[in-house]
C-alpha cells in the first residue's frame, strides 16, 4: 500500500503519560501535515512541514506538542504530559502537488 | 468572525436521489475552496477542490460543486446517490496552494442513504 501510514492506530494512555505518534507520508511527498479531530468536529490544523522543515504551526500546538521531520521523510507528533482534553484523532497528510492524501489517523484516549 | 459553516448536521436520502451539502464560508479575502469525504475507518479523501476558473467544479465519483462569490458559498451536489456514498462531508478553506497547509474544516454532514 503506498498510501499515508500511521502508527499506532489507538493508543490509550494515562494523564501524565508521553505518547509519540508517527506518520509515514507518500513516497516522495515534500510536505506533510498534521491535523486533529475531536468527536463531532472537523479536522483541526496543527502543523506543516515542508521536507524537513517545519513552516507553520498552529496556537493549537501548544508547548506539550511537538512535532518532528527530521529527515525529511517520516514525522513524529509527541504529546508530553497529556491530558483528557488531548483525546482525539490525530491525522496525518502528505502533499506533492496542490492535492493531499490524509492517512487514516492515530486514535487517542487519555484515561 | 472568519468561519466555515455546514449548516447541515445530518442529511437523510434515499438512493438514487440528489443531494445537495451546503457550505458558507466568512473571510475577508476569497478562500481556496475544499470538499473532503470520511467514511467510518477511512482516512480523509479530497472530492474536489476550487481554486480559480470555471465555478463549476467536477471532482470525483460523480460529485460536484459551484462557487457562488456572491453568497460566500462552494455548495456540493450529486445527480443521484449511491448507498456506497453514506459518509460524513466536509467542506474546507485555504489560503494556499499547498495540498492542506493551514485549512480551515466545517464541522461536516453526515449523509444516510437508504434504500
Amino acid at each position: 500500500d503506498t498510501g499515508v501510514s500511521q502508527d499506532p492506530r489507538h493508543k490509550i494512555t494515562k494523564r501524565g503519560q508521553n505518547v509519540t505518534f508517527r506518520c509515514d507520508p507518500i513516497s516522495e511527498h515534500n510536505r506533510l501535515y498534521w491535523y486533529r479531530q475531536t468527536l463531532g468536529q472537523g479536522p483541526e490544523f496543527l502543523t506543516y512541514f515542508q521536507n524537513e522543515a517545519q513552516l507553520e504551526k498552529s496556537r493549537l500546538l501548544s508547548d506539550r506538542f511537538s512535532a518532528e521531520r527530521p529527515k525529511g521523510s517520516f514525522s513524529t507528533l509527541e504529546i508530553q504530559r497529556t491530558e483528557q482534553g488531548d483525546s482525539a484523532m490525530y491525522l496525518c497528510a502528505s502533499s506533492l502537488g496542490t492535492q493531499a492524501f490524509f492517512g487514516q489517523g492515530t486514535r487517542l484516549t487519555v484515561v | 468572525a472568519q468561519s466555515v459553516t455546514q449548516p447541515d448536521i445530518h442529511i437523510t436520502v434515499s438512493e438514487g436521489a440528489s443531494l445537495e451539502l451546503r457550505c458558507n464560508y466568512s473571510y475577508g479575502a476569497t478562500p481556496y475552496l475544499f470538499w473532503y469525504v470520511q467514511s467510518p475507518g477511512q482516512g480523509l479523501q479530497l472530492l474536489l477542490k476550487y481554486f480559480s476558473g470555471d465555478t463549476l467544479v467536477q471532482g470525483i465519483k460523480g460529485f460536484e460543486a459551484e462557487f457562488k462569490r456572491s453568497q460566500s458559498s462552494f455548495n456540493l451536489r450529486k445527480p443521484s446517490v449511491h448507498w456506497s456514498d453514506a459518509a460524513e462531508y466536509f467542506c474546507a478553506v485555504g489560503f494556499d496552494q499547498t495540498g492542506a497547509n493551514n485549512l480551515f474544516f466545517g464541522t461536516g454532514t453526515r449523509l444516510t442513504v437508504i434504500p
